[in-house]
């Protein structure tokens, strides 16, 4: 079984504040992928990032940074200095390897507005 | 830039109605995938294709839902006959090996 838990529904913030939005996934799996995903008003699901079971190691791209810790089951998303653009639903989602066809399960998403 | 295309990417029909949903994969990407993300909530996998075989349907409501990739390449979603809780965001995504490609989606709205 997979599943991904996004506890954050919403989370509003003031431009340059930074957000972290949490996600936590639960697999029997010991090789998968973890991705996170913008979702804009326009619809279309965005790649961000994708994570390997066996690569731990933090990841900063620009103002976006990745905390993966197998330890919590945790996949942590943390946009730094945030921005009226960075105004979005974004989704993590899971992939085992191993079981399930390698279908793609996708957390409830969290919203995030940021305002000016 | 390669994307996923869609069609229609809004679509407005009557229950009981028939619609189909069209899916052109980016080139070369052997799997491709439908999923339905109803409003507020994240997208949940409909079909999954590995070439033109289904391999994963399961979460497919086959009496009303149909879904086809005939050559492999491009792929139709049918509805029939719609029911009101059938208004969603049906998105179809492909991929190589990894990360999946979505496209724009087809917003359905059942009246």
């Amino acid at each position: 079984a997979q599943k991904v838990t996004q506890a954050q529904t919403e989370i509003s913030v003031v431009e340059k504040e930074d957000v972290t939005l949490d996600c936590v996934y639960e697999t029997r799996d010991t090789t998968y992928y973890l991705f996170w995903y913008k979702q804009p008003p326009s619809g279309e699901l965005v790649f961000l990032i994708r994570r390997n079971s066996f690569d731990e190691q933090n990841e900063i791209s620009g103002r976006y940074s990745w905390n993966f810790q197998k330890s919590t089951s945790s996949f942590n998303f943390t946009i730094t200095a945030s921005q009226v653009v960075d105004s979005a639903v974004y989704f993590c989602a899971l992939r085992n390897m191993n079981t399930g066809f390698q279908k793609l399960v996708f957390g409830t998403g969290t919203r995030l507005l940021v305002s000016p | 830039e390669a994307e996923v295309a869609q069609s229609p990417r809004y679509k407005i029909t009557e229950k009981s109605q028939a619609v189909a949903f069209w899916c052109d994969p980016i080139s070369g990407h052997a799997t491709l995938y439908w999923y339905r993300q109803i409003l507020g909530q994240g997208p949940e996998l409909l079909v999954q294709f590995q070439d033109e075989s289904v391999v994963d349907d399961s979460q497919l409501p086959k009496d009303r839902f149909s879904a086809e990739r005939l050559k492999g390449v491009d792929s139709t979603l049918k509805i029939q006959p719609a029911e009101l809780g059938d208004s969603a965001m049906y998105l179809c995504a492909s991929s190589l090996s990894g990360e999946l490609f979505f496209g724009e989606g087809s917003r359905l709205t059942v009246l």
